[in-house]
């Protein structure tokens, strides 16, 4: 159990549709990163949040958005879904300080249909 | 950019087999390197990690070492089990600037008793 949470495990929706994903990155972690895993474009990076704010951006659509609240946990906003959109999106975790390893959850499967 | 080119399989052995998986990175400086594998249907489990040029990482009977020179960061282990049957991911994490980190294709592992 890497300690980082992602609900739902699987997301089934129509196109056209908003979706939110959620994440609760490990106890003390300040940084969490969003990833989307599909077979054409493998592990592409989309964003990441420290501590609240923004810090960087990836190849994220303008139809995504994410944000992280107080509490640390965070959510990825996606909406007017397209088929092409159905992947899988991980949440990483990691501290900050000298360790550079990031920790996953077990990810959500969106199916767009 | 950075970027991780790793072999793309799928790679099929037999139990107690060798096993290596290649991986090359391109990046400045002296980037942080990982293997992380996806078991069926899991998330990204963090195998093994490398923060300096000659740094071996090792776990599970996996090990990989940092070769600056060579810009390479392969993976190996001596005698493969069924329950390694996987898929591997090389990534690289760079000095300073961005956290995210940047993944190679991955490589299917398949271990037939």
């Amino acid at each position: 159990d890497s300690g980082v949470t992602q609900t739902p495990k699987h997301l089934i929706t129509a196109t056209g549709q908003r979706v939110t994903l959620r994440c609760s990155p490990r106890s003390g972690d300040l940084s969490v990163y969003w990833y989307q895993q599909s077979l054409d474009q493998g592990l592409q990076f989309l964003i990441q949040y420290y501590n609240g704010e923004e810090r960087a951006k990836g190849n994220i659509l303008e139809r995504f958005s994410a944000q992280q609240f107080p509490d640390l946990h965070s959510e990825l906003n996606l909406s007017s879904l397209e088929l092409g959109d159905s992947a899988l999106y991980f949440c990483a975790s990691s501290s900050a300080g000298a360790r550079p390893e990031a920790f996953f959850g077990q990810g959500t499967r969106l199916t767009v249909v | 950019g950075n970027s991780v080119t790793q072999m793309e399989g799928p790679v099929t052995l037999s139990e107690e087999a060798f096993l290596t998986i290649n991986c090359t990175y391109t990046a400045t400086g002296y980037p942080s390197l990982f293997w992380y594998v996806q078991y069926p249907g899991e998330g990204l489990q963090l195998l093994l990690k490398a923060t300096k040029a000659d740094d071996k990482g090792s776990n599970k009977g996996f090990e990989a070492t940092y070769r600056k020179e060579t810009t390479s960061f392969h993976l190996e282990k001596g005698s493969v089990q069924v329950s390694d049957s996987a898929v591997y991911f090389c990534a690289l994490r760079a000095q300073g600037g961005s956290e995210k980190l940047v993944f190679g294709k991955g490589t299917k592992l398949t271990v037939n008793p």
